[in-house]
């Protein structure tokens, strides 16, 4: 079945700092791939999605970019702000007419000034 | 910028009772999912509609969980009787018809049983 792993987290990284979440997938077919945040108390909130291999998905400085030979959608930003505090969510949507989600566990940001 | 509406924003409730949560997808969205999120955890998928059909309720615990989507448009979730492990939020979310458009989500409802 589809299933998507991501890095354990909590993540605690200073202002300014690189930040890396990693994320593989294991699917039949050609799926899409999509980044959610979630704030606290909050629902999801799309932040990027690539539809097919090599397709970068960008979004308020996040990057992915969907390897299909080492099956990962590895989340990126270059600086990152307290405001990017929230836990990251890595998903895949197959193909074949299936429409649903299915998501990693998630991993928890937290930026300190 | 449209949303998904869903109602209430926080339940609580004790086991054995009935709950009932609501959700008005995007207006357009043909198709509306029930997701369960356990605290830590990343959203599992309980039910899919297509329209007013169910194209995927695998997941969902059919002894005590229910959901109808009667005209198409808005849905509901019903547990009964609801149980402790049931404590989590509840996410809906609508999409268009074709693969690879997004999932967009509601704020949830967080659902305590105590």
């Amino acid at each position: 079945g589809n299933s998507v792993t991501q890095m354990e987290g909590p993540v605690t990284l200073s202002e300014e700092a690189f930040l890396t979440i990693n994320c593989t997938y294991t699917a039949t077919g050609y799926p899409s791939l999509f980044w959610y945040v979630q704030y606290p108390g909050e629902g999801l909130q799309l932040l990027l999605k690539a539809t097919k291999a090599d397709d970068k998905g960008s979004n308020k400085g996040f990057e992915a970019t969907y390897r299909k030979e080492t099956t990962s959608f590895h989340l990126e930003k270059g600086s990152v702000q307290v405001s990017d505090s929230a836990v990251y969510f890595c998903a895949l949507q197959a193909g074949a007419g299936s429409y649903q989600l299915t998501f990693g566990k998630g991993t928890k940001l937290s930026v300190i000034p | 910028e449209a949303e998904v509406a869903q109602s209430p924003r926080y339940k609580i409730t004790e086991k054995s009772q009935a709950v009932a949560f609501w959700c008005d997808p995007i207006s357009g969205h043909a198709t509306l999912y029930w997701y369960r999120q356990i605290l830590g955890q990343g959203p599992e998928l309980l039910v899919q509609f297509q329209d007013e059909s169910v194209v995927d309720d695998s997941q969902l615990p059919k002894d005590r969980f229910s959901a109808e989507r009667l005209k198409g448009v808005d849905s509901t979730l019903k547990i009964q009787p609801a149980e402790l492990g049931d404590s989590a939020m509840y996410l809906c979310a609508s999409s268009l018809r074709d693969v690879g458009k997004q999932n967009t989500f509601g704020s949830g409802t967080r659902l305590t049983v105590v």
